[in-house]
């Protein structure tokens, strides 16, 4: 019963460095999410996916690349870090009215 | 576009005292409205749900009524406890969005006093 996975935990990054954020799905929802949080900001969309092979982006996508490989696995790949990147991300898989949040990413870009 | 708007904090209230935190929002359809909260170092969970005009969401002895008059979807609770400390979120889902996604308010943190 894992739901969402987001790996890893934490990160810390020099500025202009590469990564990549896992999130991974065992329900089945066609439909994945990744958003950042930042403080009085609320949660704000980077990039979505209504199924496998298939992404858009959101309110924030620039400095950040998505795929969707799978149905399971949507991950986020920052391609040079800013320390305007430095936030708390939350991956997020849904189907209908249910939505489901890993447990969060917090990156730090020094 | 969408928009959410809900009362900064932090709310800080004594134990078993009346909570209210304001939310509002700005939708082009008839969105379904949520309340998620976080607890410290976690992730959102679900705490209620509306999905049409007049309904009540309810758990936990929060609860949020859907006025479609007035735009809103404030949250109550009658008595809070120290547990209940945490960050609100107002979030709504506009079904004439392509994608499933969340729309989020800033968030509310309330700091409740033994």
């Amino acid at each position: 019963n894992a739901g969402v996975t987001q790996t890893p935990k934490f990160q810390v990054l020099k500025t202009g460095q590469s990564m990549t954020l896992q999130c991974a799905q065992d329900m089945n929802h066609e439909y994945m999410s990744w958003y950042r949080q930042d403080p009085g900001m609320g949660l704000r969309l980077i990039h979505y996916s209504v199924g496998a092979g298939i992404t858009d982006q959101g309110e924030v996508p620039n400095g950040y690349n998505v795929s969707r490989s799978t149905t399971e696995d949507f991950p986020l790949r920052l391609l040079s870090a800013a320390p305007s990147q430095t936030s708390v991300y939350f991956c997020a898989s849904s189907s209908g009215q249910v939505f489901t949040f890993g447990s969060g990413t917090r990156l730090t870009v020094v | 576009g969408d928009s959410v708007t809900q009362m900064e904090g932090p709310v800080t209230l004594s134990e078993e005292a009346f909570l209210t935190i304001n939310c509002t929002y700005t939708a082009t359809g008839y969105p379904s409205l949520f309340w998620y909260v976080q607890y410290p170092g976690e992730g959102l969970q679900l705490l209620l749900k509306a999905t049409k005009a007049d309904d009540k969401g309810s758990n936990k002895g929060f609860e949020a009524t859907y006025r479609k008059e007035t735009t809103s979807f404030h949250l109550e609770k009658g008595s809070v406890q120290v547990s209940d400390s945490a960050v609100y979120f107002c979030a709504l889902r506009d079904l004439g969005n392509a994608g499933n996604m969340l729309t989020f308010g800033g968030g509310t943190r309330l700091m409740v006093k033994p």
